[in-house]
């Protein structure tokens, strides 16, 4: 079946440093990528995704490119603030007629002053 | 436009009791469904309806849980009764999500569930 792997947490770092959250998936067929943020006390948003290979999926100066080759999806941003300190998901959705997500298990980020 | 919304926040239960979570989707969504994350593990699809009917519901646990779209409208997951491992965050999503598409789920803030 589907599945996504993401790094473990908390990721922690300073203000202004570079952020890297590993994901990768496995999956029949040519799924959608996502990544999700929940910030403290609110629900789940998108935050980008890419719907096919080579995609770059861009918002709020965070990236994420559809690697099929190696089957990954790594969130990058180059300078994290605080208010970025959140849980990250990837997702997937295996497109066989309707969009059901595929988790990961989530990285917390906390990013100090 | 009002976004999915979830009610109640929090519920605490004693195990052996029933309780009923409701969700309203984004006005004019067909598409609704329901997710649960347990502590420290992956959110879980449970089920998806297509306005009042049930498109998929591959990810409901047991028969414990009951889940309705009456009207194609609002939806409510019902437990009974409670176990322990039925504790957990439980989100709802909506999406406009045409067959052949993959439009976003919008997400609510979800339920947490606590049962003792």
């Amino acid at each position: 079946g589907d599945s996504v792997t993401q790094m473990e947490g908390p990721v922690t770092l300073s203000e202004e440093a570079f952020l890297t959250i590993n994901c990768t998936y496995t999956a029949t067929g040519y799924p959608s990528l996502f990544w999700y943020v929940q910030y403290p006390g609110e629900g789940l948003q998108l935050l980008l995704k890419a719907t096919k290979a080579d995609d770059k999926g861009s918002n709020k100066g965070f990236e994420a490119t559809y690697r099929k080759e190696t089957t990954s999806f790594h969130l990058e941003k180059g300078s994290v603030q605080v208010s970025d300190s959140a849980v990250y998901f990837c997702a997937l959705s295996d497109y066989s007629g309707y969009s059901t997500l595929t988790f990961g298990k989530g990285t917390m980020l906390l990013v100090s002053p | 436009e009002a976004g999915v919304t979830q009610f109640p926040s929090h519920s605490v239960i004693e195990k052996g009791q029933t309780v009923t979570l409701r969700c309203d989707p984004i006005s004019g969504h067909d598409n609704l469904y329901w997710y649960r994350r347990v502590m420290g593990k992956e959110i879980k699809f449970l089920l998806h309806f297509v306005k009042e009917s049930k498109q998929d519901e591959s990810g409901m646990p047991n028969n414990r849980f009951l889940a309705e779209r009456t009207g194609g409208t609002y939806s409510t997951l019902k437990v009974q009764p409670a176990e322990l491992e039925d504790s957990g965050v439980y989100f709802c999503a909506s999406s406009q999500d045409r067959q052949g598409t993959t439009d976003t789920q919008y997400f609510g803030p979800g339920t947490r569930l606590t049962v003792l």
